[in-house]
């Protein structure tokens, strides 16, 4: 199983400033043959179901507002969050869908 | 619009068996995978495993082989997640969400919470 990890565990940030989270894979979730990175961003506020954020490593979800970006290839990914607002405190978790089981960081709190 | 519905809450008791629904709306539904992940209280996300909507293909996280069965009716748009031998770990909230190819989820249904006690 690819094993996905997280950096730092939890984070406070001032209103306007930016965030970043790391995550790390166990093994490549770069399929070669497109040269798309299968990595996905989630954000789930309490009680709410995860929202998807970003796939393919830096692709944002229609509607995910332009604050939000990711980058990395290979095994090492970023979340960027470039102006943090109120809405974005959260749990982020980036999950592998290159190999079954599809398997999540263990997710990365973010506060004010 | 697109949406998933899940069932209500349940309680179990340790050794009985929880299924749970997930009705899809606004989507061909047999044009998408339907992953399931639950999610124990203040824990993170846990990959159960996937079916295939449109041939019934399955695939199992191995922690839940044995004890996982997904199904689906594709008459009432509705996939179905069976966990048998519950026990109090198994207390969670249950969700599915819907799988584009190569995309990551991107519709979850509300979560069903479902608590084992005795």
């Amino acid at each position: 199983d690819i094993v996905m990890t997280q950096s730092p565990d939890s984070l406070a940030v001032s209103l306007g400033e930016r965030a970043t989270i790391n995550c790390k894979s166990s093994q490549s979730v770069l399929y070669n043959s497109n040269n798309k990175n299968y990595l996905a961003w989630y954000q789930q506020k309490p009680g709410q179901p995860p929202k998807l954020l970003i796939y393919w490593a830096s692709t944002r979800e229609s509607g995910v507002p332009d604050r939000f970006s990711g980058s990395g290839s290979g095994t090492d990914f970023t979340l960027t969050i470039s102006s943090l607002q109120a809405e974005d405190v959260a749990v982020y978790y980036c999950q592998q869908y290159h190999t079954t089981p599809r398997t999540f960081g263990p997710g990365t709190k973010v506060d004010i | 619009q697109v949406q998933l519905v899940q069932s209500g809450a349940e309680v179990k008791k340790p050794g009985a068996s929880v299924k749970v629904s997930c009705k899809a709306s606004g989507y061909t539904f047999t044009g998408y995978y339907m992953h399931w992940v639950r999610q124990a209280p203040g824990q993170g996300l846990e990959w159960m495993g996937w079916i295939n909507p449109n041939n019934g293909d399955t695939r199992y996280a191995q922690k839940f082989q044995g004890r996982v069965t997904m199904t689906r009716d594709t008459s009432i748009r509705t996939a179905y997640m069976e966990l048998s031998s519950l026990r109090s770990d198994d207390t969670a909230v249950y969700y599915c969400a819907r799988d584009p190819p190569h995309h990551g989820a991107d519709v979850w249904g509300q979560g069903t919470t479902v608590t084992v006690s005795s």
